[in-house]
């Protein structure tokens, strides 16, 4: 079973539509991450939690909601779909240490949005 | 502001010589910079890393090198392998208000001749 799981791994969805992205970890990291994959652009910080009750904005937080249910949940929720969040969503965890900040990666969420 | 870029998106090497891949960036308060390769349906994994304060890494048949004067790094694959074949990423990381953060470039895909 993965690290880190992400559900669902596909789906498609039409404009306006409410859509709630998933990530569930097992590597007991206090760290979770959302980044979104575009091809030409490569991954891009969404939003960060350090533990249950730290959410932040990362740099393309616009359109995007987070919420950390516990140390091992955080979800990406889009409150109304629109299509240039037509991408590749990443979900990603890490521990607080120094040395490069190693992120584990889920297998990702593709999202299309008609 | 793209701050790591890798300006080739693509590269086609043959199996058995030398795969060097590219990485510029732009803000010299990154303190690590990361090489992360990604599989088709799978998420990006972590590959090597190098330290600001070092000029080379070496792990089997990969090795990165850091030339800060320059801000730049590479990754060299030597004999590349057909599984090499994938996409790359560089990153760089940067502490925000204590906060480790990623930034990532473009990726590039390289593929492995036989």
């Amino acid at each position: 079973d993965a690290d880190v799981t992400q559900t669902p791994r596909n789906r498609i969805t039409k404009t306006g539509k409410r859509i709630m992205l998933e990530c569930s970890q097992t590597k007991g990291h206090d760290r979770m991450y959302w980044y979104r994959q575009d091809p030409g652009l490569g991954l891009r910080l969404i939003y960060y939690s350090f533990d249950v009750k730290d959410i932040n904005k990362g740099e393309i937080s616009d359109g995007y909601s987070v919420s950390r249910q516990a140390q091992a949940k955080f979800s990406l929720s889009l409150e109304s779909a629109i299509p240039n969040q037509t991408a590749l969503y990443f979900c990603a965890t890490s521990e607080p240490a120094r040395g490069g900040g190693e992120l584990f990666f889920g297998e990702g969420s593709r999202l299309t949005v008609l | 502001d793209q701050q790591v870029k890798q300006n080739s998106p693509s590269l086609s090497v043959q199996e058995g010589r030398i795969s060097i891949l590219n990485c510029d960036y732009t803000n010299s308060m990154f303190d690590y910079f990361l090489w992360y390769k990604k599989y088709p349906a799978e998420g990006p994994t972590f590959l090597i890393s190098i330290s600001s304060i070092k000029d080379k890494n070496e792990d089997g048949r990969f090795t990165v090198f850091l030339n800060k004067s320059a801000k730049h790094l590479s990754l060299h694959i030597v004999p590349s392998q057909p599984g090499d074949s994938a996409v790359y990423f560089c990153a760089a990381n940067l502490i925000i208000q204590g906060a480790q953060k990623l930034v990532f470039g473009q990726g590039t895909r390289l593929t492995i001749n036989p």
